[in-house]
Formats: C-alpha cells, sequence, structure tokens
C-alpha cells in the first residue's frame, strides 16, 4: 500500500527549532517529486517546501531561510527543519507526493501538528 | 494569502447539483497550467479528487466532475450526497509566486 505517516509536530516556544519527518511505504520518496503543505487551524491550505528527484528544492518567500526539506534514500524518509520558528507557524504539516498525476498533490499523510507558543 | 479565489460555502439538497467556482489570473491558470480538486472531510487530510482539469483518480465517484477555462475552473458535484460534506480547495501552479497555490477553500453542506 502507498502511504505517508508523518511524525515530529510537538509545542515548541518562539524562536525554536523542530525536525518533522515523513516516512513513505510502497514508493520510493527518492524516486517522486515530495512536498511540504501546511494548513493553520481552521484556514486553508499552504504550500511550504518541494523536493525534486533530482534534489533540487524550491520554497515560496514566506519560509525561505528558515525551512528546509531533505530526505534519507536508505530510510525514505523525508524530513523538514522548521528554524526561527513564529506562532504564525502553528499548523498541521502535511506531507505529500506530487507528479504522478501531472504535478497534483496525489498521496497525503495524516499530518503531524506544530504549535508555536510560549 | 492564497491567490486561487473560491466561495466560502455552498449547499444544496441531497440529489441535487452543486458547483463551486475557483477564480486565478494570468499567472496561474490563465497561463495554462492545470488545475487540481481536493476534498477534506472533517479532521482528516485532503483527498485528490480531480487531476489535470478533468480527470478523476482511480476510486473517485463519477457525480465529481470539473471544468476549465481560461483563468478560471469549476467542480461539480451531481447527485450530492451526505456523505460529500466537506472542504474542497482547488490547486495550481503560479509563475509569478514560482509556487504552487491553493484556493480558498469551499465548505460544502449538505441540507
Amino acid at each position: 500500500e502507498v502511504q505517508l505517516v508523518e511524525t515530529g509536530g510537538a509545542l515548541i516556544q518562539p524562536g525554536g527549532s523542530l525536525r518533522l519527518s515523513c516516512a513513505g511505504s510502497g514508493f520510493s520518496v527518492s524516486g517522486d517529486f515530495m512536498s511540504w503543505v501546511r494548513q493553520a487551524p481552521g484556514k486553508g491550505l499552504e504550500w511550504v517546501s518541494s523536493l525534486y528527484a533530482s534534489g533540487t528544492t524550491f520554497q515560496p518567500d514566506s519560509v525561505k531561510g528558515r525551512f528546509t526539506i531533505s530526505r534519507d534514500t536508505s530510510k525514505n524518509t523525508l524530513f523538514l527543519q522548521l528554524t526561527r520558528l513564529r506562532a504564525e507557524d502553528t499548523a498541521i504539516y502535511y506531507c505529500a507526493r506530487h507528479g504522478v498525476l501531472g504535478d497534483a498533490f496525489d498521496i497525503w499523510g495524516q499530518g503531524t501538528l506544530v504549535s508555536v507558543s510560549s | 494569502q492564497s491567490v486561487l479565489t473560491q466561495p466560502p460555502s455552498v449547499s444544496g439538497a441531497p440529489g441535487q447539483r452543486v458547483t463551486i467556482s475557483c477564480s486565478g489570473s494570468s499567472s496561474n491558470m490563465g497561463a495554462g497550467y492545470d488545475v487540481h480538486w481536493y476534498q477534506q472531510l472533517p479532521g482528516t487530510a485532503p483527498k485528490l479528487l480531480i487531476f489535470g482539469n478533468t480527470n478523476r483518480p482511480s476510486g473517485v465517484p463519477k457525480r465529481f466532475s470539473a471544468s476549465k477555462s481560461g483563468s478560471s475552473a469549476s467542480l461539480a458535484i451531481t447527485g450530492l450526497q451526505g456523505e460529500d460534506e466537506a472542504d474542497y480547495f482547488c490547486q495550481s501552479y503560479d509563475n509569478r509566486l514560482s509556487g504552487y497555490v491553493f484556493g480558498t477553500g469551499t465548505k460544502v453542506t449538505v441540507l
């Protein structure tokens, strides 16, 4: 079964750091185009970071320089390193696969909650 | 902030047809980029509903259909069912922002 499972969410103070993990099964995280999408409480979806199979990364200006996307091929796992966290980064963070059905996000994890508060 | 605009809510009785609009611009759908649609049931992750403007992934009921014209798109649900009560989001790529963008989201209520 093709599946993604996120872990690592926590309550963290402003200015802190956190690393989120997304374990893939049933397909190769390294062989596909992977991304992180977040959803603030009661709000819409926001694209956060993407990682091509080639290793190229890109992300919106809102997180550039603070968030880093990476992967571990041996563990079939995608990561998102969050630094200099702000209250507005509070959200459920989803990892998702795309590039298989055009650039649609076709497989999503269940999400992991990051709460930034003092 | 979202660059794709959707109505906040739509509602309909069971069996009725409802449509959800998604309005973009010349830097996203108007530039020829595909639009995709997602369904998010309460308390769950989004699920791909329509990809490549009009295509249903395997397992998505035929009562869901979509279209795109210029910088706008729409999703239709025909024969509305109680299990369709959810939030729906459109998504595309924006070349001015150089990234993926989502719609503001529409809550569908079955009366």
